[in-house]
């Protein structure tokens, strides 16, 4: 079935720091993957989107590309914040059905020290 | 325009009891989906609703059953609640199904089992 991987955190950074966050997936045929973030008592944030292989989704730092010869979608970030501290989340939908279920990785929690 | 609504917060029940939780979607929206959040088994998918119709379920047991209204506005039902109902359920509502569309997260409510 279709499934998704995500390194365990939490992750650790000081404010300024590379970010990366693993995610692979399994899945038949071409899934659209997403990256979402939840912050303390709040709900999920789509963050970025990839519908399709080598897209690059970003939005305000962080990218991600969909990789199919390597079933990923890392998130990156070049220099991260103390407000990036949150709960990071890999997701896809699967191919070709009209659905809204998202299957979602474990979640990893960044923790940015100033 | 106001987002993804859902009440209660924070819900207190007994073992045995039952809930109901609301969510309202964000206007012209009529793709409702649930999701379970927990420490253990992350999140999960449980419906999805469109149109009124249950388009997508979980593997969840059948104490969880939902429904939508005719203005798109979704309840979840928890019958004969068990210690570990416990749980963040969310929300999201996009315009339609499929994966171009944005899913939009309510805050959630915070159910606890006692």
């Amino acid at each position: 079935g279709n499934s998704v991987t995500q390194m365990e955190g939490p992750v650790t950074l000081s404010e300024e720091a590379f970010l990366t966050i693993n995610c692979t997936y399994t899945a038949t045929g071409y899934p659209s993957l997403f990256w979402y973030v939840q912050y303390p008592g709040e709900g999920l944030q789509l963050l970025l989107k990839a519908t399709k292989a080598d897209d690059k989704g970003s939005n305000k730092g962080f990218e991600a590309t969909y990789r199919k010869e390597t079933t990923s979608f890392h998130l990156e970030k070049g220099s991260v914040q103390v407000s990036d501290s949150a709960v990071y989340f890999c997701a896809l939908i699967r191919e070709g059905g009209a659905t809204n279920k998202l299957i979602f990785g474990t979640g990893t929690l960044l923790a940015v020290q100033p | 325009k106001a987002g993804v609504t859902q009440t209660p917060r924070y819900l207190i029940k007994t073992r045995g009891q039952q809930v109901t939780l609301s969510c309202s979607p964000i206007s012209g929206h009529r793709s409702v989906s649930w999701y379970q959040q927990t420490p253990g088994q992350g999140l999960q998918f449980l419906f999805e609703y469109f149109s009124e119709t249950q388009r997508n379920k979980g593997n969840f047991p059948g104490r969880f059953s939902g429904r939508q209204f005719s203005n798109s506005r979704s309840e979840m039902n928890v019958s004969t609640l068990e210690l570990g109902d416990s749980a963040l359920y969310l929300c999201a509502s996009s315009l339609t199904r499929g994966e171009t569309y944005e899913q939009y997260f309510g805050p959630g409510t915070r159910l606890t089992v006692t």
